[in-house]
């Protein structure tokens, strides 16, 4: 039982490269999250996918586009990465969102973008 | 809006010394209240729960008491290690929503 898991776990791209962040979890969980992690700025929610087949954006989605390609595996792309993309990515599942369970998070990925 | 507020840190202790971190929220209905660990280069591990008002969360020695009369969930621990050096996370799920409100995080070094 792996939880939540991400790749990759480092990366480095250049202004304008494009990337795709993948995750997929294994506890058959419907919900399925991305965050950023910035300094001082805690967690904030870029993209949610409420069950399969659904997404919708969070707090900062501009720049990201997800893809919920079935029930485990929750995608996050980077069309033409800028500077201020920088950070540490997170991806969560919850059981049900709706209902308030606990998120788990898998072990995130730090984007480097010059 | 619903939030969460928590105290700046850093948080320097001795091993040993007795642990509050202080954790206030504000929501419009009966949220579900968390606290999550995130040790150095990892993602965020749940440390404990609670979802109704006088619940006790509690795991690895850590407690929180959802108090609703003063909208807090406070972490506290009877006696700290320096394994506990970490940064906290205070976190709320109103349900009904499928969004999670986190604070900022307090960062807390336990010194041998």
């Amino acid at each position: 039982n792996a939880g939540v898991t991400q790749t990759p776990k480092f990366q480095v791209l250049k202004t304008g490269q494009s990337m795709t962040l993948q995750c997929a979890q294994d506890m058959n969980h419907n919900s399925m999250y991305w965050y950023r992690q910035d300094p001082g700025m805690g967690l904030r929610l870029i993209y949610y996918s409420a069950s399969e087949g659904t997404t919708d954006k969070g707090e900062v989605p501009n720049g990201y586009n997800v893809s919920r390609l079935n029930k485990r595996e929750f995608s996050l792309r980077l069309e033409s990465a800028a500077p201020s993309q920088t950070s540490v990515y997170f991806c969560a599942s919850s059981r049900d969102g709706l209902k308030g369970y606990e998120q788990y998070f898998g072990p995130g990925t730090r984007l480097t973008v010059t | 809006g619903n939030s969460v507020t928590q105290m700046e840190g850093p948080v320097t202790l001795s091993e040993e010394a007795f642990l509050t971190i202080n954790c206030t929220y504000t929501a419009t209905g009966y949220p579900s209240l968390f606290w999550y660990v995130q040790y150095p280069g990892e993602g965020l591990q749940l440390l404990l729960k609670a979802t109704k008002a006088d619940d006790k969360g509690s795991n690895k020695g850590f407690e929180a008491t959802y108090r609703k009369e003063t909208t807090s969930f406070h972490l506290e621990k009877g006696s700290v290690q320096v394994s506990d050096s970490a940064v906290y996370f205070c976190a709320l799920s109103e349900g009904g929503t499928y969004k999670y409100i986190f604070g900022t995080g307090t960062r807390l070094k336990v010194l041998a």
